[in-house]
């Protein structure tokens, strides 16, 4: 079965740091760009960054660039996306999907809150 | 930025009925346009796929068309599974992009 898991939410204070892990299943993980969308509490989706699927190119929504940052395992069919200096309004459910042009395999979402 | 602009913000439909949602991209993302299903609690689910390829195991009822700036989804006759929260999205241009969603609701 084809299946995205994440994990590493929780809650964290302003300025604070958080990774994030997607473990991929049932497909070639090496083979496919990899990307992170949130979603605020009763908000609509956001783009927050896309992994080529060697690793060379990383792309970032200019919200979140200079303090996120996406990475890969292939080995290990890991997706990781390290989370820095947190704010209150980085406040979502992470999905890791599967592609950009058409994200066809989406995880559950980990939830990070962000708050003193 | 390419701004993804959906009307209408919630549209009520009986089921049966036909629904039909708009996307509209501030400058051209040529085809390159997907469209996403989205339920209370649950992940968003791919739909369309380069404006108008639906995506596996999506029902034909579904459709989209449109290209360059103005896009649309058609729900030949709406099921009760059907009442949701709809997204496009571009990848034209970086960064990528979605419209703010529309939530179909029964009527």
């Amino acid at each position: 079965e084809v299946q995205l898991v994440e994990s590493g939410g929780g809650l964290v204070k302003p300025g604070g740091s958080l990774r994030l892990s997607c473990a991929a299943s049932g497909f070639t993980f090496s083979s496919y760009t990899m990307s992170w969308v949130r979603q605020a509490p009763g908000k609509g989706l956001e783009w927050v960054s896309s992994i080529s699927s060697s690793g060379s190119y990383q792309f970032y929504a200019d919200s979140v660039k200079g303090r996120f940052t996406i990475s890969r395992e292939n080995p290990k069919n890991s997706l990781y996306l390290q989370m820095n200096s947190l704010r209150a309004e980085d406040t979502a459910v992470y999905y890791c999907a599967r592609g950009l042009s058409g994200m066809d395999v989406w995880g559950q979402g980990t939830t990070v809150t962000v708050s003193s | 930025e390419i701004v993804m602009t959906q009307s209408p913000a919630t549209l009520s439909v009986s089921p049966g009925e036909r629904a039909t949602l708009s996307c509209r991209a501030s400058q051209s993302a040529s085809s390159n346009l997907t469209w996403y299903q989205q339920k209370p609690g649950q992940a968003p689910r791919l739909l369309v796929y380069g404006a108008s390829t639906r995506a596996t195991g999506i029902p034909a009822r579904f459709s989209g068309s449109g290209s360059g700036t103005e896009f649309t989804l058609t729900i030949s006759s709406l099921q009760s599974e059907d009442f949701a929260v709809y997204y496009c999205q571009q990848y034209n241009n970086w960064p990528l992009t979605f419209g703010q969603g529309t939530r179909v609701e029964i009527k």
